[in-house]
């Protein structure tokens, strides 16, 4: 089975700060991957997929790149509202769909 | 605006069938393309997908946990269902259900994200 790995695990920052979170594939799987925000005592929620492509309703101050076997979610002016853990899914992985290990960003 | 809402019981014992289901408004469940899957997430952990149903009741699961689960569909009630038997301690985990996007790529195979989720529901093993 292809492992997604997340670095770094957490990271502290700032309002204003550029975020960027990493994802890596153990092996290549072109762009199927997509990004997921999860703010403390919510769900899931579905911000890029096929490695770029924004969620209709997303910030634009997210985006999404990579291809291969790394990916990179980036946060270009991170907002109090964006304080929350990040994960990567492998979206070609049926029949499991697996999930990274989250990075957390707080303050 | 879609939504789904998880219902069932908080408190399931050790050895015995956890039950969930989901009912979707604002859109109906019989729509091509999409499935309706289940999804959950330890405290304090990781996802895991267990498995998700097709509105004409074609299902697919985790293999990791096929063995002891079903899924299966009301399109009348615009409902989805999740049976978890034998149940442990390692089962106590939030359980959400979503929507996901399926489809079938000729070189790569199928692919799938997930666009509209459930709140969640807490869902823990005890005697």
């Amino acid at each position: 089975d292809i492992q997604m790995t997340q670095s770094p695990s957490s990271v502290s920052a700032s309002v204003g700060d550029r975020v960027t979170i990493t994802c890596r594939a153990s092996q290549s799987i072109s762009s199927w991957v997509a990004w997921y925000q999860q703010r403390p005592g919510r769900a899931p929620k579905l911000l890029i997929y096929s490695a770029t492509t924004l969620q209709s309703g997303v910030p634009s101050r997210f985006s999404g790149s990579g291809s291969g076997t790394e990916f990179t979610l980036t946060i270009s002016s991170l907002q109090p509202e964006d304080f929350a853990t990040y994960y990567c899914q492998h979206t070609n992985s049926f029949p499991t769909w697996t999930f990274g290990q989250g990075t957390r960003v707080d303050i | 605006q879609l939504q789904l809402q998880e219902s069932g019981p908080g408190l399931v014992k050790p050895s015995e069938t956890l039950s969930l289901t989901c009912t979707v408004s604002g859109g109906s469940i019989s729509t091509s393309s999409y499935y309706w899957g289940w999804l959950r997430q330890p405290p304090g952990k990781g996802l895991e997908w267990i498995g998700a149903v097709y509105y004409v009741g074609s299902t697919s699961y985790n293999p990791s946990l096929e063995s002891r689960v079903t899924i299966s569909v009301d399109t009348s009630r615009n409902q989805f269902s999740l049976r978890l038997s034998s149940v442990t301690a390692a089962d106590t985990a939030i359980y959400y259900c979503a929507r996901h996007l399926r489809g079938y790529d000729l070189l790569t195979g199928y692919y799938s994200w997930f666009d509209t989720w459930g709140q969640g529901t807490l869902v823990t093993v005890s005697s």
